[in-house]
């Protein structure tokens, strides 16, 4: 079946230095690209998305990246913060099929130090 | 307010008993899921449904049962809960069309005694 992996599943980080979390998708129909974070005892919620006719985007500290061809999208955050610390889940989906689900991967969980 | 509502937070039972975690959204979804999962770890999809009428088992092997009558509704049924079953279920719900940001509930915290 579909898949997506996630790396790494822990990230610790000085505050200050960036962060790095990567994904592959398997489904070479994939779309849609969404990312949320779990903060400890919240539900998740979506902080950036991409589409794939769009190789990069930025929200402030926080940016995505996609490579279709490779099958992998990144989110990068920058200048972390003690209160980016927090569980990360990548997913990938096919928008506008009405039957296809969202894939989450597996989840990091990344500690920005003080 | 347009949201997704999962009741109740937090139940405690005793092993042998049946139980229904109630899922509600008020955004029109068409798909709706369910997840579940241990404290900041990996989301286990454990029931998908994308419309009224469909079900799919997840991933991850569940002895729960789900319904789909109505659009805004899909309900968890355990039948004999066990404390295997003590976790976090989630539940989340997208669109089929024009953007699919997914949206989950709080979340029901099981302890199965």
């Amino acid at each position: 079946g579909e898949n997506v992996e996630q790396h790494p599943s822990t990230l610790s980080v000085q505050e200050g230095d960036s962060a790095v979390i990567k994904c592959t998708y398997s489904d070479s129909a994939s779309n849609y690209f969404p990312w949320y974070k779990q903060e400890l005892g919240k539900r998740p919620q979506l902080i950036i998305d991409i589409r794939s006719n769009v190789g990069e985007k930025k929200d402030q500290r926080i940016a995505v990246t996609l490579n279709k061809t490779a099958k992998h999208f990144s989110l990068h955050i920058t200048e972390t913060q003690p209160e980016d610390s927090a569980v990360y889940f990548c997913a990938a989906s096919r928008d506008m099929d009405s039957s296809y689900k969202l894939i989450f991967g597996s989840g990091t969980r990344l500690l920005v130090r003080p | 307010e347009a949201d997704i509502y999962q009741t109740p937070r937090y139940l405690v039972i005793g092993t042998g008993k049946k139980i229904t975690l109630e899922c509600s959204q008020t955004m029109g979804h068409d798909k709706m899921y369910w997840y579940q999962q241990d404290p900041g770890m990996e989301l286990h999809l454990i029931h998908y449904s994308y419309g009224v009428n469909s079900t799919e088992k997840g991933d991850l092997s569940s002895e729960s049962t789900v319904s789909r009558i109505r659009t805004e509704h899909f309900p968890l049924t355990l039948e004999s809960a066990r404390p295997s079953h003590t976790s976090q279920y989630l539940c989340a719900s997208n669109p089929s069309w024009g953007g699919t940001e997914a949206f989950f509930g709080q979340g029901t915290r099981l302890t199965v005694v």
